[in-house]
């Protein structure tokens, strides 16, 4: 059973351009979170989707948005980049029993953003 | 809402040396517990987890954690590190009635030869 996959893998962009991360779940996994991870401050939730529907967010700026589709796959995006928005971004799958204290949460390798 | 304090920014140990990291926890209701482990290079993955019932829960790799409920608490210990234990370890909150899995800033291990 194939993992939860992140595309890209690493990429750099500059100040005030924007970037699409990409994040396909496990097989079968219904629920999408996306967190940001940065040295010293852990892993910052950024939002969860369910059946293409944004169930939580967390605080981050407008400019940090995502979506689903029917399959599952999930996307981020981020608009007017700033240096700080350089992070390891993760999105996590499971099978999106909603607030299941059992679930278990499989994550991607992340993609590593880099502005400049 | 809930939040997660862990105790340690890095800490630095010598193999066959004991260890417990902590972590606090702050939420008004049921919460489920876990601990993550990221190893250099490599994606998040479970170490761990208390759902309910016995409060010492047995994990991978010899790792343990205690949920102290009054104390609002859940330390990871492990009775003898290896190299290999080497990495970033994360503290993690789920409440009821919550669709957030909330972590702690974690704690870097090393672990000298």
């Amino acid at each position: 059973k194939a993992g939860v996959t992140q595309t890209p893998r690493y990429l750099i962009k500059t100040r005030g351009q924007q970037v699409t991360l990409s994040c396909s779940p496990i097989s079968g996994h219904r629920s999408v979170s996306w967190y940001q991870q940065t040295p010293g401050q852990g892993l910052q939730f950024l939002f969860e989707y369910f059946s293409e529907t944004q169930r939580n967010k967390g605080n981050f700026p407008g400019r940090f948005s995502g979506r689903q589709f029917s399959n599952s796959r999930s996307e981020m995006n981020v608009s007017t980049l700033e240096l700080g928005d350089s992070a390891l971004y993760l999105c996590a799958s499971s099978l999106g029993q909603g607030t299941d204290l059992n679930e278990k949460l499989f994550f991607g390798s992340g993609t590593q953003l880099s502005v400049l | 809402a809930q939040s997660v304090s862990q105790h340690n920014h890095h800490v630095i140990l010598s193999e066959a040396a004991s260890l417990e990291l902590g972590c606090n926890y702050s939420y008004g209701g049921t919460v489920n517990l876990f601990w993550y482990v990221q190893y250099p290079g490599q994606h998040l993955q479970l170490l761990l987890k208390y759902f309910s019932g016995d409060p010492l829960v047995k994990g991978i790799k010899g790792f343990e954690a205690e949920f102290i409920k009054s104390k609002f608490s859940f330390n990871l210990r492990k009775p003898s590190v290896q190299w290999s234990d080497t990495a970033e370890y994360f503290c993690a909150v789920k409440g009821d009635g919550s669709y957030q899995l909330t972590f702690g800033k974690g704690t870097k291990l090393s672990v000298i030869p």
